[in-house]
């Protein structure tokens, strides 16, 4: 069975773009989380996803944001990028149903984000 | 929404030693606990789970404690090896999963 994949791995961008990441979950897990992994500050929740529909919010500002489309794969968007983004951005996926979730996540490798 | 504490930040023992992590959390109705393993450039793996309705889960080496009174639970890893060097991660869930900052151990040989 694949795991949870990832892209890009590694990506470099300036002040003030944009980045879209991707996340293909574990085949027949519904549940999608994004977390943001910086030294110091362990794994900070941005959102989770369920059936396309946002089910929880992270304390992130609105340059972040997400979707989840029907075959359960999730995107990312960070806007108007800041030196401070710079992260390594986790996904995770679970095996979940409406109003409950059996815990386990399993993670990707992450996307490296660099903003100069 | 829940906040999760961990500590140490960094740990370094001898190897065949004990290593013992803690974390408290603050949300009553959390009621899964992991702990993941995380290895350089790779992704946080679950190694040992507990939920609230159990009070320890031992899996060979690694064990997990959880006092739901004081809200806090304890990672613990025997006969430590060299490759149990790595990130190590708490984490609660009620809604959605929070993680602790992480213990970096060492394990030295």
């Amino acid at each position: 069975k694949a795991g949870v994949t990832q892209t890009p791995r590694y990506l470099i961008k300036t002040r003030g773009q944009q980045v879209t990441l991707s996340c293909s979950p574990i085949s027949g897990h519904r549940s999608v989380s994004w977390y943001q992994q910086t030294p110091g500050q362990g794994l900070q929740f941005l959102f989770e996803y369920f059936s396309e529909t946002q089910r929880n919010k992270g304390n992130f500002p609105g340059r972040f944001s997400g979707r989840q489309f029907s075959n359960s794969r999730s995107e990312m968007n960070v806007s108007t990028l800041e030196l401070g983004d710079s992260a390594l951005y986790l996904c995770a996926s679970s095996l979940a149903g409406r109003g409950w979730n059996t815990g386990e996540l399993f993670f990707g490798e992450g996307s490296r984000l660099t903003v100069l | 929404g829940e906040n999760v504490e961990q500590h140490p930040s960094t740990l370094s023992v001898q190897e065949g030693d004990s290593a013992v992590i803690k974390c408290t959390y603050s949300d009553s109705a959390s009621n899964y606990f992991p702990w993941y393993k995380q290895e350089l450039g790779k992704g946080p793996q679950l190694i040992i789970d507990i939920r609230s309705n159990v009070g320890e889960k031992k899996d060979q080496r690694i064990a997990v404690t959880l006092n739901k009174t004081a809200k806090h639970f304890s990672l613990h890893i025997t006969e430590t090896q060299p490759e149990d060097s790595a990130v190590y991660f708490c984490a609660a869930r009620e809604l959605d999963m929070r993680f602790g900052a992480g213990t970096r151990l060492t394990v030295k040989p």
